[in-house]
């Protein structure tokens, strides 16, 4: 089946402009995450949804990221005026969320440049 | 607080030589492990996962981990190592519950010469 895919796989913005992400999760998943990885900092966890849950946001680095899932399923990663270190890859995983095995599968990423 | 510790940054070894990765974590109690992989430009794919049972777990591509609770090690091994498994390999831990975040490694990036 398909799985995780993210678009557009690559974007280049200009610093204090806003951007949006997104992903599509494997059909029937639960569970969808976002993280950042960045030469200096790693993969880092920035947000996760699962199901009709509150999402846990602990990993968002300001106020200026945000992010929203429609429909339990695409979500949107928004970074509102973006600035030189939010050049990041952006990747996304989904999980069935059900179950102590559960496991997370990524998709390709978005490379997000900011000039 | 979770945390993976993958000490060698980077790792070279000859084609058909054996390799093994080092992986050390910190978690309070029963940890979910986990090997990726990403290539140039790619998204991370999963190569194992321990969640309990047999140490010895058994991934793609010929790989192979083993879950040492008094070591709070995972290293990932394999007996032969082929030119398309240069890579860059993260070690991972999640919470033990169903979902939840994973803490990753910082990587370990592994060059093959012929």
């Amino acid at each position: 089946g398909a799985g995780v895919s993210q678009s557009p796989s690559n974007k280049v913005t200009e610093k204090g402009k806003d951007v949006e992400l997104r992903c599509d999760p494997i059909s029937g998943h639960t569970a969808l995450y976002w993280y950042r990885q960045s030469l200096g900092q790693g993969l880092e966890f920035l947000i996760y949804f699962q199901g009709n849950s509150a999402p846990d946001k602990s990993g968002l680095p300001s106020d200026r990221f945000s992010a929203e899932r429609t429909g339990g399923s695409v979500s949107t990663l928004t970074i509102q005026r973006t600035q030189q270190e939010d050049s990041a890859v952006y990747l996304c995983a989904s999980s069935s969320g059900q179950g102590r095995s559960d496991t997370q599968y990524f998709g390709p990423g978005t490379r997000l440049t900011v000039l | 607080a979770q945390s993976v510790t993958q000490p060698d940054i980077h790792i070279t070894v000859s084609e058909g030589a054996s390799l093994e990765l080092r992986c050390n974590y910190s978690y309070g109690a029963t940890p979910y492990l986990f090997w990726y992989v990403q290539s140039p430009g790619q998204g991370l794919q999963l190569l194992l996962k321990y969640f309990s049972g047999d140490t010895l777990v058994q991934g793609i591509k010929g790989f192979e981990a083993e879950f040492k609770r008094s070591q709070s090690s995972f290293n990932l091994r394999k007996p032969s190592v082929h030119w398309s498994d240069a890579a860059e390999y993260f070690c991972a831990v999640g919470p033990g519950t169903s979902y939840g975040k994973l803490t990753f490694g910082q990587g370990t990036i592994l060059t093959v010469h012929p």
